[in-house]
């Protein structure tokens, strides 16, 4: 079954340095998300880009975050000036655009800002 | 914003029981999801349910979509082990060509015990 992966698992930045995470959604999907769970609470969403691009995003996602389709397969989430509190697993997900389907996530990157 | 509380928010039960875990929100969706997160990995999706009322099954799983669209719950039958996980309701505001983005619930643990 196709899924969406991202790359790395695992990001240990030192704060002040920009990150970027990485995922290849599946195939033939073209709405693709990024979501942030902080240790031990929910999942949140960050942004949701079609047609390159943004087509809604949280106050999560301000001036330090962006995101990109830099090619036909990799969908980016860039972050300029990791603070302390960015550490998070960072999640995307991607649909079909058929209207009734669900989004189905990546197994996330891990981000540890020191 | 929309909040999405679930309940209750852990569950230690014997091996065989049946679950009940259920969500509330303070706003309408037009779609409810349930996820499983497994430690280390991203949600995967168990049910999804589009109309208000539905009632639907995945093996040993049911869930339902609220008359009043503020609420759903999930039903697990003869719980085992690998049910073991957080379980995440997540509402949608689902529009044709839209972003749609899910707002997760707070989760509920379920730890199974033999």
């Amino acid at each position: 079954e196709p899924e969406v992966t991202q790359t790395p698992s695992h990001q240990v930045t030192q704060m002040g340095q920009e990150v970027i995470l990485r995922c290849v959604p599946i195939s033939n999907h073209l709405y693709f998300y990024w979501y942030r769970q902080i240790l031990g609470q929910k999942v949140e969403f960050l942004v949701s880009f079609y047609n390159n691009e943004i087509s809604e995003k949280s106050e999560i996602f301000d001036d330090q975050f962006s995101v990109e389709r830099p090619d036909g397969s990799n969908f980016t989430l860039k972050i300029r000036s990791t603070k302390l509190e960015d550490s998070a697993m960072y999640f995307c997900a991607s649909r079909d655009t058929e209207y009734n389907q669900p989004q189905h996530f990546g197994d996330g990157t891990r981000l540890s800002i020191l | 914003g929309q909040q999405l509380n679930q309940s209750p928010q852990s569950m230690f039960i014997q091996e065989g029981e049946d679950v009940s875990m259920n969500c509330t929100s303070s706003s309408i969706f037009n779609t409810w999801l349930w996820y499983k997160q497994d430690p280390g990995e991203g949600p995967v999706l168990l049910i999804a349910l589009y109309k208000a009322g539905e009632l639907t099954s995945n093996g040993r799983l049911t869930a339902q979509f609220g008359i009043t669209r503020k609420d759903s719950f999930l039903n697990i039958s003869a719980s085992i082990p690998s049910d073991v996980g957080i379980y995440f309701c997540a509402g949608q505001w689902r529009l044709t060509g839209g972003g749609n983005k899910l707002t997760f619930g707070t989760g509920t643990q379920l730890k199974v015990e033999l």
